[in-house]
């Protein structure tokens, strides 16, 4: 298997314009987890999905962020209006079970926001 | 309050042990210890966890106190390539992972 594949790996774009972030987890995972890393704040959890279906979205900072996962091989994170402030590194994760909880990352998104 | 403490650096000499030492002293019965590393620029990557008993893989070793209340990962024979963010996590079984700020490792030539 490829690995949890994260498309584009670098985004630049206007503040204003919607960005939407593209995640394929790993066959067979049922979780698909999408994080926010900044220097500020670190690693924080957004949202995850078990079998496609919003588990916990307590991590979503506002409404400007949206996430789906249509099928069990794509899921996107989208982000409209873009503000500066939501310039970040983008990771996704899948796993089979949160019982041993064993996540495998994406490469990340880098989000620039001017 | 943080479940875990990790020290914020720490240096290894290449060919050395690397042993990075986590804190959980307020470490609940049915939560396990995880631990992450993330490589400069990269995703985090799943290293190791346990419960109660000492573990190892192909990567690293897991020592956890009898009480629990603290952990060491191991790594036996340090590389270049082992430079990383290492993340000690305690989490329930079935619960999001919650990501701290965990220890600089850096291994020197």
């Amino acid at each position: 298997d490829a690995g949890v594949i994260q498309s584009p790996r670098h985004e630049v774009t206007e503040m204003g314009q919607e960005v939407t972030l593209r995640c394929k987890p790993i066959s067979g995972h049922d979780y698909l987890f999408w994080y926010r890393q900044t220097m500020m704040r670190g690693l924080e959890l957004l949202i995850y999905f078990n079998n496609n279906v919003p588990i916990d979205d307590s991590g979503m900072p506002e409404d400007r962020f949206s996430a789906k996962m249509p099928n069990a091989s794509f899921s996107t994170l989208k982000i409209q209006p873009s503000e500066p402030r939501d310039s970040a590194v983008y990771f996704c994760a899948s796993a089979q079970s949160l019982a041993k909880n064993i996540q495998y990352f994406g490469a990340g998104t880098r989000l620039s926001v001017l | 309050d943080a479940k875990t403490t990790q020290p914020t650096s720490m240096d290894c000499a290449e060919g050395r042990a690397a042993n990075l030492p986590c804190n959980h002293s307020t470490i609940s019965g049915n939560e396990y210890v995880y631990w992450y590393r993330q490589i400069h620029s990269q995703g985090p990557q799943y290293i190791i966890h346990g419960l109660k008993n000492n573990e190892t893989n192909e990567m690293a070793s897991l020592i956890i106190t009898e009480d629990r209340k603290s952990s060491t990962l191991i790594l036996p024979h340090a590389t270049l390539r082992d430079t990383a963010v290492y993340y000690c996590i305690v989490q329930d079984s079935g619960s999001r992972l919650t990501f701290g700020e965990g220890t600089q490792l850096t291994v020197n030539p």
